[in-house]
C-alpha cells in the first residue's frame, strides 16, 4: 500500500519569496515520485519527477524537489515565487509496477497563493 | 511532446442521458490509460485503468455499468457516463502513460460534466 501526505492546504507566500510545499510518503517499495500543477478548470502538468539516480530533481518552472529516503519525504521548493506560480499543487507516489500494472496514489493538494 | 487531448471540454446534459469522453494521446502511443474524477477542491480518484485492447480495472466501488470505458486503440480511450444523474456532475480528467513509460502519465485538460 502507498500514500501520500502533503502538510498544508493552502500556503501563501509573497513575491519573490522561497515556495516550500510539503510531501511525505508512505511505500513498501521503492517509489516513483512526482510533483504536478493543476490551474484552474485544466488537467495536471508533470512539474518533475524522481525514478532513480539523484535524489535533486530539477523540473520546470524553477521548481525542484529532493528525495530523502530517511524522511520518506520530497518536498517541492522553488527559491522565488512568481504570481503566475499562483495554483494548486500535487504530490503523487507510484510503485514500480508489476505486470503492466502500476498505480499513483496521489496527495489532496496543496494550493499556493502568491501575494504581490 | 506528451501531448493528451480530451474532447469535450465542457458539457451539460439533461439527467437519464449518456454522455461520452473522449482521450487521445496525440504524439506518442498509450498502451494504458487512467481515467480520474475530482471533485471541487479535492485530489484526483481513480475510476479505472485501461489497457489498449482489454477490460478495464475498475476501482473499488465504481460502477463498470455506469462508466464504460473502451480503449480500442493505442491513441484513443472514451469514458461514456451512462444514464447520467446529477450526482455525476464532476470534472473527469484522463491520463496516458506511454509504451514503456516509467510511470509518468501525461494528462489531458479535463472534461467539465455537468448533468442538470
Amino acid at each position: 500500500a502507498q500514500s501520500v501526505t502533503q502538510l498544508g492546504s493552502h500556503v501563501s507566500v509573497s513575491e519573490g519569496a522561497l515556495v516550500l510545499l510539503r510531501c511525505n510518503y508512505s511505500s513498501s517499495v521503492p517509489p516513483y515520485l512526482f510533483w504536478y500543477v493543476q490551474y484552474p478548470n485544466q488537467g495536471l502538468q508533470l512539474l518533475l519527477k524522481y525514478t532513480t539516480g539523484a535524489t535533486l530533481v530539477k523540473g520546470i518552472n524553477g521548481f525542484e524537489a529532493e528525495f530523502k529516503k530517511s524522511e520518506t519525504s520530497f518536498h517541492l521548493t522553488k527559491p522565488s515565487a512568481h504570481m503566475s506560480d499562483a495554483a494548486e499543487y500535487f504530490c503523487a507516489v507510484s510503485d514500480r509496477g508489476s505486470g503492466g500494472y502500476q498505480k499513483v496514489t496521489f496527495g489532496t493538494g496543496t494550493k499556493l497563493q502568491v501575494i504581490p | 511532446g506528451a501531448v493528451v487531448s480530451q474532447h469535450p471540454s465542457w458539457v451539460i446534459c439533461k439527467s437519464g442521458t449518456s454522455v461520452k469522453i473522449e482521450c487521445r494521446s496525440l504524439d506518442f502511443q498509450a498502451t494504458t490509460m487512467f481515467w480520474y474524477r475530482q471533485f471541487p477542491k479535492q485530489s484526483l480518484m481513480l475510476m479505472a485503468t485501461s489497457n489498449e485492447g482489454s477490460k478495464a480495472t475498475y476501482e473499488q466501488g465504481v460502477e463498470k455499468d455506469k462508466f464504460l470505458i473502451n480503449h480500442a486503440s493505442l491513441t484513443l480511450s472514451t469514458l461514456t457516463v451512462t444514464s447520467a444523474h446529477p450526482e455525476d456532475s464532476s470534472f473527469y480528467i484522463c491520463s496516458a502513460r506511454s509504451v514503456g513509460g516509467v510511470g509518468t502519465q501525461y494528462f489531458g485538460p479535463g472534461t467539465r460534466l455537468t448533468v442538470l
